[in-house]
């Protein structure tokens, strides 16, 4: 049974670039969200995506953008990167439902922005 | 952002004793979660709670859902070494919409061998 995977693993970039992050949800999942890691601190949500629409959002920026695939796999945007967006960004899917509520994380994709 | 409370933020326990955990909110929840974060990783799911009064077990965790439904409760029994790393409490406060779920501060854990 396929967990929750995400790549790239690590990832550095620069001021003012743009970057993609992607996550493919555990087998039998079809909702996925999103969640920046500051060192230190506990997840933040970002957003979440079901059939392929933004379902809600955290206080983040529109500078975070997301997309849904029609396989359940998503993909996080982050453009004009600051320095402040160097975080551990980790995805989460669960199966709407009864046992919706129940979010399993990836291993997550460490974003440094020199 | 916003964020639940827990506490202690750190405790030092010898291996064999049992841990208590806790995490308390100004709001209501409807679910209380569990994750355990080790370095470099992302948060395994340790117990999910649906209901006020709830206590439910996974081998040698214990979790309550409180009475208030503002707080919930996390005890591990017995700790062992690989019971090190970072406890989180979650869960989607109740008028903050259903998905949008919110966090804890952590509660650090290290067992003395």
């Amino acid at each position: 049974d396929a967990g929750v995977t995400q790549s790239p693993t690590h990832l550095i970039k620069t001021r003012g670039q743009q970057v993609t992050l992607r996550c493919s949800p555990k087998s039998g999942h079809d909702t996925v969200s999103w969640y920046q890691q500051a060192l230190g601190q506990g997840p933040q949500f970002i957003f979440q995506y079901y059939e392929e629409e933004e379902r809600q959002r955290g206080n983040f920026p529109d500078r975070f953008s997301g997309h849904q695939f029609p396989n359940y796999s998503s993909e996080l945007n982050v453009n004009a990167l600051l320095l402040g967006d160097s975080a551990l960004y980790l995805c989460a899917s669960s199966l709407m439902g009864r046992t919706g509520d129940e979010q399993f994380f990836g291993p997550g994709t460490r974003l440094t922005v020199l | 952002g916003q964020q639940l409370n827990q506490s202690p933020q750190s405790m030092f326990i010898q291996e064999g004793e049992d841990v208590s955990m806790n995490c308390t909110s100004s709001s209501i929840f409807n679910t209380w979660l569990w994750y355990k974060q080790d370095p470099g990783e992302g948060p395994v799911l340790l117990i999910a709670l649906y209901k006020a009064g709830e206590l439910t077990s996974n081998g040698r965790l214990t979790a309550q859902f409180g009475i208030t439904r503002k707080d919930s409760f996390l005890n591990i029994s017995a700790s062992i070494p690989s019971d090190v790393g970072i406890y989180f409490c979650a869960g989607p406060p109740m008028f903050s919409g259903t998905y949008k779920y919110i966090f804890g501060t952590g509660t650090r854990l290290k067992v003395l061998a």
